[in-house]
């Protein structure tokens, strides 16, 4: 079973430019995050889909970051102007239906803004 | 609110000692516990989980039992190796849905 897939796996941007991430989920599950982790810190949620329909957007800075699941599949995420503290990894995780299962994680994408 | 803390790092210890490793937890809800490692250059990867008040996750050699009355989830391990080196993060999931994530905390194993 693959697993779940991000790019691209590394970006440099200056400030105020522009940046988009993608997400491909395992297939078949309903239920896609993207968390910011920090270096140092934990992964924090920014928005959670499930299908393509938005659950829990509650923490993220929607001025300049915006999550779109078209289809109920593929995610992006991007950022729009990027500041110096979005510098991060970002990370995709899915989830399959049923209560206890477990959520997923892709490898991450690691943003450094200059 | 929800919330997850757990013990700073780095942990040093020496091959074969006895790893201990704190999370504590504050839950609105009714949670499920969770460890998630992350060993160099690659992604979180679930260790184990407990559902439930009493219930015991083990993996690998690694255990951890949810504790309701001092709402604690601490990981445990008898001997470790070097291959055991990674961060660890704490994490809970409210009502089949929302995660919040520990800190993480650095394991150095020497041999």
């Amino acid at each position: 079973e693959a697993g779940v897939a991000q790019s691209p796996r590394y970006k440099i941007i200056e400030k105020r430019q522009s940046v988009a991430f993608w997400c491909n989920p395992i297939s078949g599950h309903a239920t896609l995050y993207w968390y910011q982790q920090i270096l140092g810190q934990g992964p924090k949620l920014l928005i959670q889909f499930q299908n393509n329909g938005v659950v829990d957007d509650s923490q993220l800075p929607k001025d300049r970051f915006s999550a779109e699941r078209l289809k109920g599949v593929d995610s992006t995420l991007k950022i729009q102007p990027a500041k110096l503290e979005d510098s991060a990894v970002y990370l995709c995780a899915s989830r399959g239906t049923g209560g206890y299962n477990e959520q997923f994680f892709g490898p991450g994408t690691r943003l450094t803004v200059l | 609110g929800d919330s997850v803390t757990q013990m700073e790092g780095p942990v040093t210890l020496s091959e074969e000692a006895f790893l201990t490793i704190n999370c504590t937890y504050t839950a609105t809800g009714y949670p499920s516990l969770f460890w998630y490692v992350q060993y160099p250059g690659e992604g979180l990867q679930l260790l184990l989980k407990a559902t439930k008040a009493d219930d015991k996750g083990s993996n690998k050699g690694f255990e951890a039992t949810y504790r309701k009355e001092t709402t604690s989830f601490h990981l445990e391990k008898g001997s470790v190796q070097v291959s055991d080196s990674a961060v660890y993060f704490c994490a809970l999931r409210i009502n089949f849905n929302k995660f919040y994530f520990g800190s993480g905390t650095k394991l150095n194993v020497k041999p």
